[in-house]
């Protein structure tokens, strides 16, 4: 059973759009929300992470959305840079002592110039 | 510079000759975790350990052994390797969660280890 899903699989925008990338999830212990970004040859690497107690998180570009109450959440690009073409992979962790996460399927972007 | 090794980077290898994947992280982390990668199937969890001598199983453990003798290395075995373990590998490392999340949480990755069984 997959406990989190993500969509799209894929994505191509242009150079300035605003890529949205989607998960949701059925666990309602997950309390904690990372988005990580793997480029080609290289290890996944935290990008941004959020709480369910707050419903947007902005670090530079980058924004999570969260709606608790449909368990969703998802990530927006703002003003989308060939250089952010990476495959993305949201996550979330259950409770308190947890380490585990529990990761997405991932998204591949693609930013054409 | 806090990092995840990982040797080898590359193997190629044949069925049922044992093979070990080393890693090593050097920012005293008790929680270390192995995940494979496969196309359209995302990151899945092989095993994990929480500290010293201390292991379990993931989501995907068939055919893998760890062990965790000291903090810093988590190697990965594969007894008898067959075809269906040629994938990405990593190795991941995080410390133990803070009394406030965010950052503390975070998985740091290893470059990965692509490992082709014939």
């Amino acid at each position: 059973q997959q406990q989190v899903k993500q969509s799209p699989q894929s994505l191509i925008v242009q150079k300035g759009g605003i890529p949205i990338i989607n998960c949701a999830y059925e666990n309602t212990a997950f309390d904690y929300f990372p988005w990580y970004q793997q480029f080609p040859g290289k290890g996944p690497a935290l990008l941004i992470a959020i709480r369910p107690d707050v419903s947007e998180k902005k670090e530079g570009r980058f924004t999570i959305s969260f709606n608790k109450s449909a368990k969703q959440f998802s990530l927006h690009i703002m003003d989308s840079q060939p250089g952010d073409s990476a495959t993305y992979f949201c996550a979330a962790k259950e409770g308190a002592g947890s380490y585990q996460l529990t990761f997405g399927k991932g998204t591949k972007l693609s930013v054409i110039p | 510079e806090a990092q995840v090794t990982q040797n080898p980077r590359y193997l190629i290898t044949v069925t049922g000759k044992k093979l070990t994947v080393t890693c090593s992280q050097n920012m005293n982390h008790e929680y270390m975790s192995w995940y494979r990668q496969d196309p359209g199937l995302g990151l899945r969890q092989i095993y994990y350990s929480m500290n010293v001598e201390v292991t379990d199983k993931g989501d995907v453990p068939e055919g893998y052994k760890v062990s965790r003798k000291e903090k810093r290395n988590f190697p990965l075995i594969l007894e008898s390797p067959s075809p269906n373990q040629t994938s990405l590998y990593f190795c991941a490392s995080s410390e133990r969660q803070g009394p406030t999340f965010g950052r503390n949480n975070e998985q740091f990755f290893g470059p990965g280890t692509r490992l082709t069984v014939l």
